[in-house]
Protein backbone atom coordinates (compact mmCIF):
# COMPACT_ATOMS: atom_id res chain seq x y z
CA UNK A 1 0.00 0.00 0.00
CA UNK A 2 0.68 3.80 -0.66
CA UNK A 3 3.43 4.82 2.21
CA UNK A 4 3.86 8.61 3.77
CA UNK A 5 4.76 10.82 0.81
CA UNK A 6 6.79 13.74 1.07
CA UNK A 7 7.73 16.72 -1.48
CA UNK A 8 9.98 17.93 -2.84
CA UNK A 9 12.43 15.54 -1.89
CA UNK A 10 15.08 18.20 -2.19
CA UNK A 11 14.80 21.50 -1.67
CA UNK A 12 17.61 23.97 -2.25
CA UNK A 13 16.98 27.95 -1.63
CA UNK A 14 18.61 31.29 -0.95
CA UNK A 15 19.03 32.50 2.87
CA UNK A 16 15.78 34.39 3.61
CA UNK A 17 13.23 32.62 1.35
CA UNK A 18 10.21 30.99 2.52
CA UNK A 19 9.80 27.29 1.93
CA UNK A 20 6.62 24.85 1.88
CA UNK A 21 7.22 21.50 2.85
CA UNK A 22 3.97 19.02 1.97
CA UNK A 23 3.75 15.69 3.71
CA UNK A 24 1.01 13.38 2.75
CA UNK A 25 0.20 10.61 5.57
CA UNK A 26 -0.94 7.14 5.10
CA UNK A 27 -4.75 7.30 4.45
CA UNK A 28 -6.21 6.27 7.70
CA UNK A 29 -3.77 7.63 10.04
CA UNK A 30 -4.85 10.25 12.22
CA UNK A 31 -2.09 11.25 13.93
CA UNK A 32 1.13 13.46 11.98
CA UNK A 33 4.06 14.19 13.18
CA UNK A 34 6.74 16.60 11.80
CA UNK A 35 11.21 15.92 12.62
CA UNK A 36 13.89 17.42 11.96
CA UNK A 37 17.36 15.25 10.97
CA UNK A 38 20.84 16.79 10.46
CA UNK A 39 23.44 15.20 8.95
CA UNK A 40 24.69 12.61 10.72
CA UNK A 41 22.02 12.89 14.21
CA UNK A 42 19.30 11.25 15.04
CA UNK A 43 15.42 12.72 14.58
CA UNK A 44 14.19 16.07 16.64
CA UNK A 45 10.66 16.60 17.25
CA UNK A 46 8.93 19.12 16.15
CA UNK A 47 5.43 19.12 15.86
CA UNK A 48 2.34 16.75 16.20
CA UNK A 49 -1.36 16.59 14.58
CA UNK A 50 -4.36 14.88 15.73
CA UNK A 51 -6.86 15.16 12.96
CA UNK A 52 -5.87 18.82 12.05
CA UNK A 53 -5.30 20.31 15.75
CA UNK A 54 -1.82 20.56 17.05
CA UNK A 55 -1.15 19.44 20.80
CA UNK A 56 2.24 19.54 20.91
CA UNK A 57 4.36 22.09 19.13
CA UNK A 58 7.19 22.36 21.35
CA UNK A 59 9.61 21.43 19.13
CA UNK A 60 9.04 23.94 16.89
CA UNK A 61 12.63 26.31 16.68
CA UNK A 62 11.37 29.37 16.69
CA UNK A 63 8.27 30.93 15.36
CA UNK A 64 9.93 31.32 11.65
CA UNK A 65 8.53 27.63 11.69
CA UNK A 66 4.74 27.14 11.25
CA UNK A 67 2.90 23.81 10.35
CA UNK A 68 -1.11 23.33 9.13
CA UNK A 69 -2.83 20.19 8.61
CA UNK A 70 -6.09 19.96 6.26
CA UNK A 71 -8.46 17.20 7.93
CA UNK A 72 -7.03 14.24 8.57
CA UNK A 73 -5.18 14.48 5.39
CA UNK A 74 -2.26 16.83 4.21
CA UNK A 75 0.14 18.97 6.32
CA UNK A 76 2.38 21.29 5.31
CA UNK A 77 5.67 22.64 7.16
CA UNK A 78 6.67 26.48 6.32
CA UNK A 79 9.57 28.11 7.18
CA UNK A 80 9.98 31.85 6.78
CA UNK A 81 13.02 33.81 6.48
CA UNK A 82 15.44 30.79 6.01
CA UNK A 83 18.71 30.25 7.61
CA UNK A 84 21.61 28.65 6.99
CA UNK A 85 21.34 26.43 10.52
CA UNK A 86 17.64 25.54 8.79
CA UNK A 87 19.51 22.93 6.75
CA UNK A 88 18.46 19.53 7.29
CA UNK A 89 16.16 16.73 6.19
CA UNK A 90 12.86 17.56 7.18
CA UNK A 91 10.84 13.84 7.96
CA UNK A 92 7.03 13.63 8.26
CA UNK A 93 5.37 10.22 9.86
CA UNK A 94 1.77 9.26 10.52
CA UNK A 95 0.42 6.72 13.10
CA UNK A 96 -2.96 5.05 13.67
CA UNK A 97 -4.84 6.71 16.92
CA UNK A 98 -3.95 5.46 20.55
CA UNK A 99 -1.28 3.55 22.58
CA UNK A 100 1.68 1.79 21.02
CA UNK A 101 0.86 2.97 17.55
CA UNK A 102 4.23 2.57 15.14
CA UNK A 103 4.95 5.98 13.43
CA UNK A 104 5.92 5.52 9.79
CA UNK A 105 8.07 7.51 7.74
CA UNK A 106 8.18 9.33 4.48
CA UNK A 107 11.96 9.95 2.91
CA UNK A 108 11.94 13.68 3.66
CA UNK A 109 12.80 16.89 2.33
CA UNK A 110 16.18 17.48 2.24
CA UNK A 111 16.82 21.35 2.73
CA UNK A 112 19.56 22.97 1.49
CA UNK A 113 20.19 26.77 2.55
CA UNK A 114 22.57 29.13 0.45
CA UNK B 1 16.46 15.88 30.50
CA UNK B 2 15.50 12.73 29.40
CA UNK B 3 17.01 10.91 26.80
CA UNK B 4 17.62 8.01 24.66
CA UNK B 5 21.08 6.81 24.22
CA UNK B 6 22.77 4.18 22.25
CA UNK B 7 26.20 2.80 24.29
CA UNK B 8 28.08 1.97 20.80
CA UNK B 9 28.56 4.61 17.44
CA UNK B 10 29.68 1.53 15.16
CA UNK B 11 29.46 -1.93 15.01
CA UNK B 12 31.21 -4.07 12.36
CA UNK B 13 30.12 -8.06 12.62
CA UNK B 14 30.66 -10.78 9.55
CA UNK B 15 28.17 -11.81 7.47
CA UNK B 16 26.17 -14.81 8.63
CA UNK B 17 27.12 -13.82 11.95
CA UNK B 18 24.25 -12.60 14.91
CA UNK B 19 24.35 -8.64 16.10
CA UNK B 20 23.11 -7.05 19.26
CA UNK B 21 22.16 -3.43 19.34
CA UNK B 22 22.29 -1.78 22.75
CA UNK B 23 19.99 1.20 23.26
CA UNK B 24 19.65 2.54 27.40
CA UNK B 25 16.70 4.61 28.15
CA UNK B 26 16.32 7.23 31.19
CA UNK B 27 12.46 8.00 31.08
CA UNK B 28 11.31 5.00 33.26
CA UNK B 29 7.35 6.42 32.44
CA UNK B 30 8.24 5.15 28.69
CA UNK B 31 5.94 2.50 27.64
CA UNK B 32 6.71 1.90 24.15
CA UNK B 33 9.60 1.26 22.49
CA UNK B 34 10.73 1.00 19.03
CA UNK B 35 13.46 0.12 16.67
CA UNK B 36 14.11 1.65 13.07
CA UNK B 37 16.65 0.86 10.58
CA UNK B 38 17.65 3.84 7.91
CA UNK B 39 19.50 3.47 4.88
CA UNK B 40 21.13 6.31 3.10
CA UNK B 41 18.89 8.56 1.51
CA UNK B 42 15.57 7.29 3.32
CA UNK B 43 13.55 8.08 5.86
CA UNK B 44 13.58 5.50 9.10
CA UNK B 45 11.86 1.82 8.16
CA UNK B 46 10.36 0.42 11.32
CA UNK B 47 11.65 -2.96 12.06
CA UNK B 48 9.73 -4.18 15.41
CA UNK B 49 8.02 -2.61 18.48
CA UNK B 50 7.42 -3.61 21.79
CA UNK B 51 5.08 -2.29 24.79
CA UNK B 52 6.66 -1.98 28.63
CA UNK B 53 4.05 -4.64 29.71
CA UNK B 54 6.27 -7.48 27.83
CA UNK B 55 9.98 -8.10 27.84
CA UNK B 56 11.10 -10.10 24.55
CA UNK B 57 9.14 -9.69 21.16
CA UNK B 58 10.16 -12.11 18.19
CA UNK B 59 9.77 -10.51 14.02
CA UNK B 60 11.50 -12.09 11.44
CA UNK B 61 15.32 -12.52 12.26
CA UNK B 62 15.08 -9.98 14.72
CA UNK B 63 14.81 -9.92 18.55
CA UNK B 64 14.01 -7.10 20.82
CA UNK B 65 14.56 -7.48 24.31
CA UNK B 66 13.75 -4.79 27.45
CA UNK B 67 14.82 -4.42 30.75
CA UNK B 68 12.71 -2.04 32.83
CA UNK B 69 14.90 -2.78 35.82
CA UNK B 70 17.94 -1.19 34.34
CA UNK B 71 15.98 0.95 31.85
CA UNK B 72 17.69 -1.41 28.33
CA UNK B 73 16.52 -2.11 25.16
CA UNK B 74 18.76 -4.32 22.46
CA UNK B 75 17.44 -5.29 18.77
CA UNK B 76 19.45 -8.93 17.79
CA UNK B 77 19.36 -9.76 13.95
CA UNK B 78 20.10 -13.27 13.18
CA UNK B 79 22.38 -14.22 10.15
CA UNK B 80 23.34 -10.38 9.34
CA UNK B 81 23.48 -10.10 6.12
CA UNK B 82 24.81 -7.37 3.99
CA UNK B 83 21.46 -5.51 3.49
CA UNK B 84 21.17 -5.05 7.16
CA UNK B 85 23.80 -2.50 6.73
CA UNK B 86 22.04 1.02 8.02
CA UNK B 87 22.03 3.32 10.62
CA UNK B 88 19.70 1.97 13.43
CA UNK B 89 18.16 4.03 15.85
CA UNK B 90 16.09 2.98 19.19
CA UNK B 91 12.90 5.63 20.05
CA UNK B 92 10.73 5.76 23.28
CA UNK B 93 7.47 6.95 23.58
CA UNK B 94 5.23 7.80 26.72
CA UNK B 95 1.57 8.15 26.23
CA UNK B 96 -0.34 7.58 23.31
CA UNK B 97 0.27 9.41 20.42
CA UNK B 98 3.22 11.19 21.57
CA UNK B 99 6.32 12.10 19.90
CA UNK B 100 9.39 9.71 19.52
CA UNK B 101 12.50 10.28 21.11
CA UNK B 102 15.29 9.18 18.95
CA UNK B 103 18.98 8.60 20.35
CA UNK B 104 21.79 9.27 18.03
CA UNK B 105 22.01 5.94 16.02
CA UNK B 106 24.37 3.03 15.65
CA UNK B 107 25.85 1.74 12.41
CA UNK B 108 25.57 -1.71 11.70
CA UNK B 109 28.30 -2.70 9.03
CA UNK B 110 28.33 -5.92 7.89
CA UNK B 111 31.65 -7.99 6.45
CA UNK B 112 31.26 -9.90 3.65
Amino acid sequence: GAGVSQSPSNKVTEKGKDVELRCDPISGHTALYWYRQRLGQGLEFLIYFQGNSAPDKSGLPSDRFSAERTGESVSTLTIQRTQQEDSAVYLCASSRAGTGQPQHFGDGTRLSIL
Amino acid sequence: GESVGLHLPTLSVQEGDNSIINCAYSNSASDYFIWYKQESGKGPQFIIDIRSNMDKRQGQRVTVLLNKTVKHLSLQIAATQPGDSAVYFCAEMSGANSKLTFGKGITLSVRP
